[in-house]
């Protein structure tokens, strides 16, 4: 059975840092994709960056390039999304999400995703 | 960026009914070397994360009701529930993902009339 399982709900100060944790399992986790989308407090998803665990290729969307970071460690099959200065605006949950991968560095549609991470950050 | 937009925002339906969503893209997600449509389908009930409905604009994941389908190519996707369900009520995305980065529709709430 593939399953995403991500780390506990965090309350962080503004100025803070913080890396949060994605492990896969239940199928080969450096031949997916692994993706973060964020949920701000009754919003919407937004896809936030991925990764390619067997290289550690990434992308990142213009939104979220440069106010976050994916890694991956693929010798325990966990991805991970981190902040180095966390706003009270990250406030939200955040999924990892897997991504079947395509030719050519393509990926599919998201076919599993984690049951998410709420990340509060407030004085 | 692709833009997804979603019609309507929100829809009350009545048990056993159709429902219907409407999804549309700024940019053709229609991919011409494979002629298939990079369009996926979510829903997410209330405090849970969301699940994949239907992917490549119609073609319905496994253990996802028959009552759900999609529909659509080019721009313009359907995600229809033919008759609902209590158990439907929530709310539905459509996501493409033809580009990086991916984007999603903002969402349809759908409730019991």
């Amino acid at each position: 059975e593939v399953q995403l399982v991500q780390s506990g709900a965090e309350v962080k100060k503004p100025g803070e840092s913080l890396k949060i944790s994605c492990k896969g399992s239940g199928y080969s986790f450096t031949n997916y994709w692994i993706a973060w989308v964020r949920q701000m407090p009754g919003k919407g998803l937004e896809w936030m960056a991925i990764i390619y665990p067997s290289d550690s290729g990434t992308k990142y969307s213009p939104s979220f390039q440069g106010q976050v970071t994916i890694s991956a460690d693929k010798s325990i099959s966990t991805a991970y999304l981190q902040w180095s200065s966390l706003k009270a605006s990250d406030t939200g949950t955040y999924y990892c999400a897997r991504h079947p991968p395509g030719v050519s560095g393509q990926y599919f549609n998201i076919d599993y995703w984690g049951q998410g991470t709420l990340v509060t950050v407030s004085s | 960026d692709i833009v997804m937009t979603q019609s309507p925002d929100s829809l009350a339906v009545s048990l056993g009914e159709r429902a219907t969503i409407n999804c549309k893209s700024s940019h053709t997600i229609l991919y011409s070397s494979n002629n298939k449509n990079y369009l996926a389908w979510h829903q997410q009930k209330p405090g849970q994360p969301p699940r994949l409905l239907i992917y490549w604009a119609s073609t319905r994941e496994s253990g996802v009701p028959d009552r759900f389908s999609g529909s659509g190519s080019g721009t313009n996707f359907t995600l229809t529930i033919s008759s609902l369900q209590a158990e439907d009520v929530a709310v539905y995305y459509c996501q493409q993902y033809y580009s990086t980065p991916v984007t999603f529709g903002q969402g349809t709430r759908l409730e019991i009339k």
